[in-house]
């Protein structure tokens, strides 16, 4: 099956802690993005990566961290330094800038 | 200014009838622009894509673009209940490989 897959799927944090969120694709895409939704907004950008081993940040990413190990996989660090993380997390994947982009199920992170 | 500005509703409309969801954009050079529909506690799923002034129609829904005056619509014939769902208006910028910017989204409720 050819997709996005996000995980978990619900995921909570304590105070001080460190949380990865995963996303991992099969479609042979250059480009990937981390998306970030709170209640009634759109998204907002956190991270992208065009090319393994590079990224860049988007509009909102202290507190975040992510790596580009490997073309499949582009997983997304939420660090104690977030403040306020609880939110809708989503990958998102395209072959080519000018195409749109396609969304994994998304994580929900919550703090405990 | 918001760079993407969707109306803000939420807009109820009775099932058979044309629903209208409207988007503007600040930034004249933008060359593409998507349409999403995102049922609550789901992600993003693409419904149009149009990148060329005028109208793109794919079965009940049609895109309208007038770069002249910065506006994308999103016409939706025959709703259904169905569509009940958030509609989300994307824009890539010019010149930026990297990201779509997004409105904060239209919630369209479908009355049976």
């Amino acid at each position: 099956d050819g997709g996005i897959t996000q995980s978990p799927k619900y995921l909570f944090r304590k105070e001080g802690q460190n949380v990865t969120l995963s996303c991992e694709q099969n479609l042979n895409h250059d480009a990937m993005y981390w998306y970030r939704q709170d209640p009634g907004q759109g998204l907002r950008l956190i991270y992208y990566s065009q090319i393994v081993n590079d990224f860049q940040k988007g509009d909102i990413a202290e507190g975040y961290s992510v790596s580009r190990e490997k073309k499949e996989s582009f997983p997304l660090t939420v660090t104690s330094a977030q403040k306020n993380p609880t939110a809708f997390y989503l990958c998102a994947t395209t072959g080519d800038s000018n195409q749109p982009q396609h969304f994994g199920d998304g994580t929900r992170l919550s703090i405990l | 200014q918001k760079e993407v500005e969707q109306n803000s509703g939420p807009l109820s409309v009775p099932e058979g009838a044309i629903a209208s969801l409207n988007c503007t954009y600040s930034d004249r050079g933008s060359q593409s622009f998507f349409w999403y529909r995102q049922y609550s506690g789901k992600s993003p799923e693409l419904i149009m894509f149009i990148y060329s002034n005028g109208d793109k129609e794919d079965g009940r829904f049609t895109a309208q673009l007038n770069k002249a005056s910065q506006y994308v619509s999103l016409l939706i014939r025959d709703s259904q209940p169905s569509d009940s769902a958030t509609y989300l208006c994307a824009v890539k910028p010019p010149g930026s490989a990297r990201q779509l910017t997004f409105g904060s989204g239209t919630q369209l409720t479908v009355l049976p």
